[in-house]
């Protein structure tokens, strides 16, 4: 298994651009979700999805988009990118079985808004 | 605001002595979570104990729950310098479906 995979691992954009950051699992998770991490701080939840179709906000909404078409990708949209955007965003996808409760995290978007 | 709150935000020993860090958060809970993160990495899920249980253990690590507290705490015994990394406790926030986490501790193990 590859676990969960993003892309692409740098990107730097313009204040306005947009981009879609991508994210695949290859375990068949239901759950999956998006955080951002500044420097120095802990990770925000951004959005989340608990299946195909489903997705839900959370902490640090504003300003991305998400859709779930699929179990396997849960890409995450940046509308009009600005400075305040910069930051590293991790993917993570959940298993919750039984008495297992683990998220696998992805390696990591480092994204770069001038 | 965060749920889970880290103490110490960062904690420098010597290999071989143990590093206790401390978690609290503000909600009940159904479970915290304990991760590790290594400098520029994607976080590692560490350990994990329910909230009827009150300690837990897996290899060096040694997790305690009090839930009248609300804290937990994370203890690795006979740190090895491989050990150095930021470490973050995560717990569920307005549902079963948000995880939140703290700040983190960041512990730097010296050989």
């Amino acid at each position: 298994n590859a676990g969960v995979t993003q892309t692409p691992k740098f990107q730097v954009l313009k204040t306005g651009q947009s981009m879609t950051l991508q994210c695949a699992q290859d375990m068949n998770h239901e759950y999956m979700s998006w955080y951002r991490q500044d420097p120095g701080m802990g990770l925000r939840l951004i959005h989340y999805s608990v299946g195909a179709g489903i997705t839900d906000q959370g902490e640090v909404p504003n300003g991305y988009n998400v859709s779930r078409s699929t179990t396997e990708d849960f890409p995450l949209r940046l509308l009009s990118a600005a400075p305040s955007q910069t930051s590293v965003y991790f993917c993570a996808s959940r298993q919750s079985q039984g008495i297992v409760d683990t998220q696998y995290f992805g390696p990591g978007t480092r994204l770069t808004v001038l | 605001s965060q749920q889970g709150e880290e103490d110490p935000q960062a904690l420098s020993i010597q290999e071989g002595e143990n590093a206790t860090m401390n978690c609290s958060y503000k909600t009940s809970i159904n479970n915290l979570q304990w991760y590790r993160q290594n400098s520029g990495r994607g976080l590692v899920h560490l350990i994990l104990i329910r909230s009827n249980e009150r300690e837990k253990h897996s290899g060096r690590l040694r997790v305690t729950l009090d839930t009248s507290k609300k804290s937990s705490s994370l203890l690795i015994t006979a740190s090895r310098a491989a050990d150095t990394a930021s470490y973050f406790c995560a717990t569920f926030s307005g549902g079963y479906n948000k995880l939140i986490f703290g700040a983190g501790t960041r512990l730097a193990v010296h050989p």
